[in-house]
């Protein structure tokens, strides 16, 4: 049982460039969520899905995509990368989409910057 | 806006004494409550969880909620270095449906151990 994984943990990017981070849950949760950490900013969220087939926006959401490809994963996609996405970007996961009792998951975050 | 408030240290203390750390929030309707810590370079993990007014204690942690006042605790008693991190102070989105079980973060708060 591995958890919340995700791929890659460090990523270097020139401005403009594409990429997709990739998380998956082995734990059957229902809902998935992207942060970006930031110094001095905290886990600000990006998108979420509550549900499989269902996504939507969060606090910071301008210039990534997200699938939810199934119910094990979710991925983040930087369409053309800017240096303000500069972050450290973690996966969740939680159980259930209605019971307000359930945390929060954490996977071990991937490390990007762009150049 | 919700917030979630945190004072964001350092906070430190002597090896054996207790730690005590604090949080507020705005959203009259959040019912979970949540203190995740986070070593440097980790991602963050849950160490207590609350949901009624109260004291809650899992060992050495403490977490105390006062609803009318909007305010969340977190006692660390018998400190150790180990316990040097950055604790996240975490509240349920009040609402309806998918979001319900979003979290809002605080920035944090550094503990620092003094052996």
């Amino acid at each position: 049982n591995a958890g919340v994984t995700q791929t890659p943990k460090f990523q270097v990017l020139k401005t403009g460039q594409s990429m997709t981070l990739q998380c998956a849950q082995d734990m059957n949760h229902n809902s998935m969520y992207w942060y970006r950490q930031d110094p001095g900013m905290g886990l600000r969220l990006i998108y979420y899905s509550a549900s499989e087939g269902t996504t939507d926006k969060g606090e910071v959401p301008n210039g990534y995509n997200v699938s939810r490809l199934n119910k094990r994963e979710f991925s983040l996609r930087l369409e053309s990368a800017a240096p303000s996405q500069t972050s450290v970007y973690f996966c969740a996961s939680r159980a259930q989409r209605d019971r307000i009792t359930d945390t929060q998951y954490f996977g071990p975050g991937t490390r990007l910057t762009v150049l | 806006q919700k917030e979630v408030e945190q004072n964001s240290g350092p906070l430190s203390v002597p090896e054996g004494a207790i730690a005590s750390l604090n949080c507020t929030y705005s959203d009259r309707g959040s019912q979970s409550f949540f203190w995740y810590r986070q070593y440097s370079g980790k991602s963050p993990e849950l160490i207590m969880s609350i949901y009624s007014n109260g004291d809650k204690e899992d060992g050495r942690f403490t977490a105390q909620l006062n609803k009318a006042s909007q305010y969340v605790s977190l006692l660390i008693r018998d400190s150790q270095p180990s316990d040097s991190a950055t604790y996240l102070c975490a509240v349920n989105e009040a609402g309806y449906g998918g979001s319900q079980g979003n979290l809002i973060f605080g920035k944090g708060t550094k503990l620092s151990v003094k052996p």
